[in-house]
């Protein structure tokens, strides 16, 4: 139990357009769920906290305007990157924890996105 | 604010041989619970084992156990009769419980990349 679906796994896009990532609890609901970006050999980096039915929590130096978060039900949580930009190149992943604390917290498979 | 902090940022172990990563985190709190994550080249996040802060028994899953010491605030992975397929690197992590449920976010430490060695 507890599956996290990420889609699309990998994506090239020209500068300036926008690119969607989708974020899916599979078998269970999730109210609350996690963006992070990734950059080779380095730890994790929480973007955001994406709230089912409200605005995003964004952390400091995120650009709300640009990586833009919607999550619109208790199953599906959405990343979009406004006018990408080559700097915006990534892995970006998403998480989400079933109700309850016992449970650790389980990653989707995360995205690469490159940008040129 | 939490901080967790490993300091191994590689570490190598021979195949068969155990190995000890180190994570040493800081809080205020009382009541948290600590992972470890492993991140293999396919960089799926995988829940390793967990702890409960209020639990004093150390946590173990099969070969992989940890060494919790509250009062040091320190975390360490201990791999036994390592493989191959242990190659990656390893995150510790720290979660508040300070607001229930599943709305308190991870925090992660830098990571130790362990190798493997046949």
């Amino acid at each position: 139990g507890a599956v996290v679906s990420q889609h699309p796994s990998r994506v090239i896009c020209k500068s300036g357009t926008s690119v969607k990532i989708e974020c899916r609890s599979l078998d269970f609901q999730a109210t609350t769920m996690f963006w992070y970006r990734q950059f080779p050999k380095k730890s994790l980096m929480l973007m955001a906290t994406s709230n089912e039915g409200s605005k995003a929590t964004y952390e400091q130096g995120v650009e709300k305007d640009k990586f833009l978060i919607n999550h619109a039900s208790l199953t599906l949580s959405t990343l979009t990157v406004t006018s990408a930009h080559p700097e915006d190149s990534s892995f970006y992943i998403c998480s989400a924890s079933p109700s309850g604390v016992n449970y650790g917290y389980t990653f989707g498979s995360g995205t690469r996105l490159t940008v040129v | 604010a939490q901080t967790v902090t490993q300091s191994q940022p590689e570490m190598s172990v021979q195949e068969a041989e155990t190995v000890t990563l180190s994570c040493t985190y800081d809080t205020s709190e009382s009541d948290y619970y600590l992972f470890w994550y492993k991140q293999p080249p396919s960089r799926q996040m995988i829940l390793v084992i967990r702890q409960e802060a209020y639990k004093q028994q150390n946590a173990t899953e099969n070969r992989f156990s940890v060494n919790f010491q509250k009062a040091a605030k320190s975390f360490s992975l201990k791999i036994s009769d390592s493989q191959l397929g242990d190659a990656a690197m390893y995150f510790c992590a720290y979660r508040s419980l300070k607001y229930g449920g599943a709305t308190n976010k991870l925090i992660f430490g830098t990571g130790t990349l362990l190798a493997v060695q046949p």
